[in-house]
Parts: structure tokens; sequence; C-alpha cells
């Protein structure tokens, strides 16, 4: 089944280290998203990426880096610089930048 | 820039009975698409219905239907014949559909509606 995976579903952090969060889609989609939800809130772009090798900073970057060596792959890495990072993280995904999004089942970050 | 607000933090529906979902928007962009998302307790972002600003009808899918007012600048959501698996929050978003520079299909999301269907 094509599909949108995230891993894990639950992860802690303890302040100071880095973590990385994984997405993996096998949909052949081209555009691939990260997004951030706080309690009560919509979601918020943290960075996406319309292409192997490239990716763009959205809304919410900072203290957040990614990679995108592969274009099923786009993995979210959490630094020690992001001030609130405890979170839900969802991955989506798209064919192309202009097209419907489909999101991942999400990860729930928690900074101890 | 754009914005999308949803005025119902909360709703309640009868089982069987249809609900009206609010949302209206904001943008400079001349070409852009609507979208709903429902959100299950357990987390995933669900796909529901999109609606592009140049389309001349209300999109439907199932029993999903789109109340698009284009002059009034709203999108609302209405959902026929509630079902207890209904129960969910429901994010409006929409986005540019004509390219612009970085960023221009960025989506956009409002901060949700909490549907609660009763038995």
């Amino acid at each position: 089944d094509g599909g949108i995976t995230q891993s894990p579903k639950y992860l802690f952090r303890k302040e100071g280290q880095n973590v990385t969060l994984s997405c993996e889609q096998n949909l052949n989609h081209d555009a691939m998203y990260w997004y951030r939800q706080d309690p009560g809130q919509g979601l918020r772009l943290i960075y996406y990426s319309q292409i192997v090798n490239d990716f763009q900073k959205g809304d919410i970057a900072e203290g957040y880096s990614v990679s995108r060596e592969k274009k099923e792959s786009f993995p979210l890495t959490v630094t020690s610089a992001q001030k609130n990072p405890t979170a839900f993280y969802l991955c989506a995904s798209s064919e192309g930048g202009a097209d419907t999004q489909y999101f991942g089942p999400g990860t729930r970050l928690t900074v101890l | 820039a754009q914005k999308i607000t949803q005025t119902q933090p909360g709703m309640f529906v009868q089982e069987k009975e249809a609900v009206t979902l609010d949302c209206t928007y904001d943008t400079s962009d001349p070409s852009y698409g609507l979208f709903w998302y429902k959100q299950p307790s357990s987390g995933e972002m669900i796909f529901l219905i999109y609606q592009g600003s140049y389309d001349q009808q209300n999109a439907t899918e199932g029993r999903y239907s789109l109340n698009f007012q284009k002059a009034r600048k709203s999108a609302n959501l209405v959902i026929s014949a509630s079902q207890l698996g209904d129960s969910a929050m429901y994010f409006c978003a929409m986005r540019a559909t004509a390219y612009s520079g970085a960023g221009s299909y960025q989506l956009t999301f409002g901060k949700g509606t909490k549907l609660s269907v009763i038995p």
C-alpha cells in the first residue's frame, strides 16, 4: 500500500540533545513538507522540498534542519537551538508543489 | 499574506443530522485553492475535499460538500448524515495555485473546529 510513514510515533528527548524524525513515502511524490502542531493550534510549516537535493525554509525553520538526498525520504532534525521543541510533528507529501498534500501519522516529541 | 479564520472552537451535532463548519479566508492571490482536513484523536490529517477559486460548482465528496461563496470569502464544510466516526478536529486550509516565487504553494491552516457527534 502506498503511503507516508513517520517514525517513531513517540519520542522523548533531554534538553540539549539533537533528535531526528523520520519521514518516508512510497507515493513517488516530488514534494515533501514538515509541519509543527501545538495544542489548540493549526499547522505551521517548518521546511519543504519540491525536489531532491533542494529545500526551503517555512515560517518557523529556526532550530530545525532537513535533508533531501532521496526522493522518498525527508528527515527532520530538531536541534538543541530549538527553544520549545515539544510538539506534534507531521510530515506530508504531494505530487508537485501545487497538488494536494497527504499526511503521515505524525510524531509526538516531548522534551524532558 | 493568507489568513484562515475558523470561528467555532467546538460544535455538537446529533447523529444522522447535517452540520456546517465555518471557514473564512483572506488572500491577495488571484488564484487559490481551499482544503478541508479531518484530524481524529490519533493525530493523522486526512484530506477531505478541495475547492479551486475558479471552479464553477461547489465541490462534493460523498457526505462532504463545500459551500463556497467567493464574494464573502467563505468556504464552509457541510457534513451530511453525521456519524459517530465524524467526531474529530476539522481544519480549513488554503494556498495559492499560481506560482509567484518561493513559498507560493505553502498551505495556511486555520486553528480548527472540534466536532463532537452525539448518539
